[in-house]
């Protein structure tokens, strides 16, 4: 199996600029979570997704977020317009959905906003 | 709500020493409880876990175990490698928090040859 894929792995742009960062899950597993990790704040759940749907986006930070899951293989983060505070680790994670989850995480996308 | 406490870091010991990492958490219900680690420049991988009290989890020489009685889930290791060097995460899992992870904030290891 591939893993949790992301893409890009390093994302520098500027700010106001948008920014789409890319999670294709493990297949099979219908759960998906997107985290940022910052020295200062450690590692914040963002938002939630079950089976496509989301359940919970009450860690995304403002309405400059938005994250969708058109399809179970898919999801995007988009962040517009980027501001120099959102630079930090996003990760995806997945996991199925059943019983006692274990969470598989991406490698993440390292983005910094100029 | 559910939280998680870890030892403040940064934690550096010379190969073959005995590392523990103290976690303890806050949860109601019954939580699992999870060891996560992050190498350099990776995403967090699970190490291992424990899903009732007593239970003990194990992998790769690391060991925990569930303790109810004071909420605890202390990582242990009898001899660290220079290669165990990363940071690691303490979190858990609560059935009615729609299987989300709370994690600690993570404890910065450095294992010197």
């Amino acid at each position: 199996d591939a893993g949790v894929i992301q893409s890009p792995r390093h994302e520098v742009t500027e700010m106001g600029q948008e920014v789409t960062l890319r999670c294709k899950p493990i297949s099979g597993h219908n759960s998906l979570f997107w985290y940022r990790q910052t020295m200062m704040r450690g590692l914040e759940l963002l938002i939630y997704f079950n089976n496509n749907v989301p359940i919970d986006d009450s860690g995304m930070p403002e309405d400059r977020f938005s994250a969708k899951m058109p399809n179970a293989s898919f999801s995007t983060l988009k962040i517009q317009p980027s501001e120099p505070r959102d630079s930090a680790v996003y990760f995806c994670a997945s996991s199925t959905g059943q019983g006692i989850d274990t969470q598989y995480f991406g490698p993440g996308t390292r983005l910094t906003v100029l | 709500g559910d939280s998680v406490t870890q030892m403040e870091g940064p934690v550096t010991l010379s190969e073959e020493a005995f590392l523990t990492i103290n976690c303890t958490y806050t949860a109601t219900g019954y939580p699992s409880l999870f060891w996560y680690v992050q190498y350099p420049g990776e995403g967090l991988q699970l190490l291992l876990k424990a899903t009732k009290a007593d239970d003990k989890g194990s992998n790769k020489g690391f060991e925990a175990t569930y303790r109810k009685e004071t909420t605890s889930f202390h990582l242990e290791k009898g001899s660290v490698q220079v290669s165990d060097s990363a940071v690691y995460f303490c979190a858990l899992s609560n059935s009615g928090s729609a299987r989300q992870l709370t994690f600690g904030s993570g404890t910065q290891l450095t294992v010197l040859p």
